[in-house]
């Protein structure tokens, strides 16, 4: 079963505007990652905020977690063409010791 | 692009056969896991290994099995190949513990027909 929700499952923009994906998971973690996929390639680590953490920044990417919500979003500003990849979250639960669970993804389009 | 290597890139199975799948891990990595990634879904986590041995399993039967050698390699066998077995596999080292992110090789996508 699936840990992670995210939503939308898909999400189209244009070049240049803001994209933000949300991600909702059941139990208590230890830390929450988002990926990138291209192509059902590999994944790419993007970010990972840690479970005392609420928000985080890497480049153009913006990471917040509520705890008590069991709710984090990832923003993407200023988005390229070649941000255009399927996102997951993944949650590291309290005492997994990293082996994560991933939710279904979000599909992102951007448009040129 | 990370350190992880897969092989075969690709790889097509009659059902009832038997597989196997490699990995190599980034330098320094002592730990690898395995997922598998039905199409349209996200990855689901098989096992982990640590040390050469299992530290861990997920939701899968036992004709999944894997080994992990010395050098923190490892390999993922599948037996008795069921057509529900068709997904991309991907192979992720990281340290030990909790808190570090997973990086991920390019996947096995595997056929079975």
């Amino acid at each position: 079963s699936q840990q992670g929700e995210e939503d939308p499952q898909a999400l189209s923009i244009q070049e240049g505007e803001n994209a933000t994906m949300n991600c909702s998971y059941k139990t208590s973690i230890n830390n929450l990652q988002w990926y990138r996929q291209n192509s059902g390639r590999g994944l790419v680590h993007l970010i990972l905020i840690r479970s005392n953490e609420r928000e985080k920044h890497s480049g153009r990417l913006r990471v917040t977690l509520d705890t008590s919500k069991k709710s984090s979003s990832l923003l993407i500003t200023a988005s390229r063409a070649a941000d255009t990849a399927s996102y997951f979250c993944a949650t590291d639960l309290t005492g997994a010791n990293s082996k994560l669970t991933f939710g279904k993804g979000i599909t992102l389009s951007v448009r040129p | 692009e990370t350190g992880v290597t897969q092989s075969p890139t690709h790889l097509i199975k009659t059902r009832g056969q038997q597989v196997t799948l490699r990995c190599s891990s980034q330098s320094g990595h002592n730990t690898v896991s395995w997922y598998q990634q039905a199409l349209g879904q996200g990855p689901q986590f098989i096992f982990q290994y640590y040390r050469e041995e299992e530290n861990g399993r997920g939701n899968f039967p036992p004709r999944f099995s894997g080994l992990q050698f010395p050098n923190y390699s490892s390999e993922l066998n599948v037996n008795a190949l069921e057509l529900d077995d068709s997904a991309l596999y991907l192979c992720a080292s990281s340290p030990i513990g909790q808190g570090y992110e997973q990086y991920f090789g390019p996947g096995t996508r595997l056929t079975v027909t």
